[in-house]
């Protein structure tokens, strides 16, 4: 089975703070991908970031930071200096094959999400 | 290139009333998703089509609900009778499934809003 746990709901933040948002799986598989989803208020699902099993390195973009962590099962996202336009819900998942007897397929479990308030 | 296009964009439907949703994926991709977003429970995966095969429909709540993919280019998702309990955000997404490698992108769609009232 597998699982991602968002265990933030909501934060809140002031504008230019730095924000950390958790996310921990649970696979059995040693082959699986992680994913950061952008969900905004206008509620379209917009792709962030992709990592693989193998890859722990550090990835940041821009004001955007990532930390992959197998020891701990954790994929965090950090947001630096927050700004507005930042206020979304943010979603973590988890990809890996299934049903590999029969051809296989893409299995993906996203978290509950997390929402993010930047205030000004 | 075009996104996921998902139509419509808002329904508001009575209960009884057979809803269909629509989704074109990217071009070129090979899986299909349906993914259902309520508060309550978050973001649901209902079906999912790879070569337009139904591979796992698991968690498609119950008769009421039902979906096709009769070409590469073109997916419904189609409830009837409608409740007031489907009330959610559909979203319909895709990728290039490539054997076992599952870190394919999974590209959405801007979301089918349905209120059964």
């Amino acid at each position: 089975a597998q699982k991602v746990t968002q265990a933030q709901t909501e934060i809140s933040v002031v504008e230019k703070e730095d924000v950390t948002l958790d996310c921990v799986y649970e696979t059995r598989d040693t082959t699986y991908y992680l994913f950061w989803y952008k969900q905004p208020p206008s509620g379209e699902l917009v792709f962030l970031i992709r990592r693989n099993s193998f890859d722990e390195q550090n990835e940041i973009s821009g004001r955007y930071s990532w930390n992959f962590q197998k020891s701990t099962s954790s994929f965090n996202f950090t947001i630096t200096a927050s700004q507005v336009v930042d206020s979304a819900v943010y979603f973590c998942a988890l990809s890996e094959a299934a049903g590999l007897h029969s051809g296989g397929y893409q299995k993906v479990t996203f978290g509950i999400g997390t929402k993010l308030q930047v205030i000004p | 290139d075009a996104g996921v296009i998902q139509s419509p964009r808002h329904e508001v439907t009575e209960m009884g009333q057979e809803v269909t949703l629509r989704c074109k994926p990217i071009s070129g991709h090979n899986s299909l998703f349906w993914y259902r977003q309520t508060m309550m429970r978050g973001l649901e995966l209902l079906i999912y089509f790879n070569n337009n095969v139904p591979i796992d429909d698991s968690g498609m709540p119950e008769d009421r609900f039902s979906a096709k993919m009769p070409n590469a280019s073109f997916s419904t998702l189609k409830i009837q009778p409608s409740e007031p309990r489907d009330s959610a955000v559909y979203f319909c997404a895709s990728s290039f499934w490539l054997g076992e490698m599952v870190g394919n992108t999974i590209y959405f769609g801007e979301g089918s809003w349905l209120t059964v009232v």
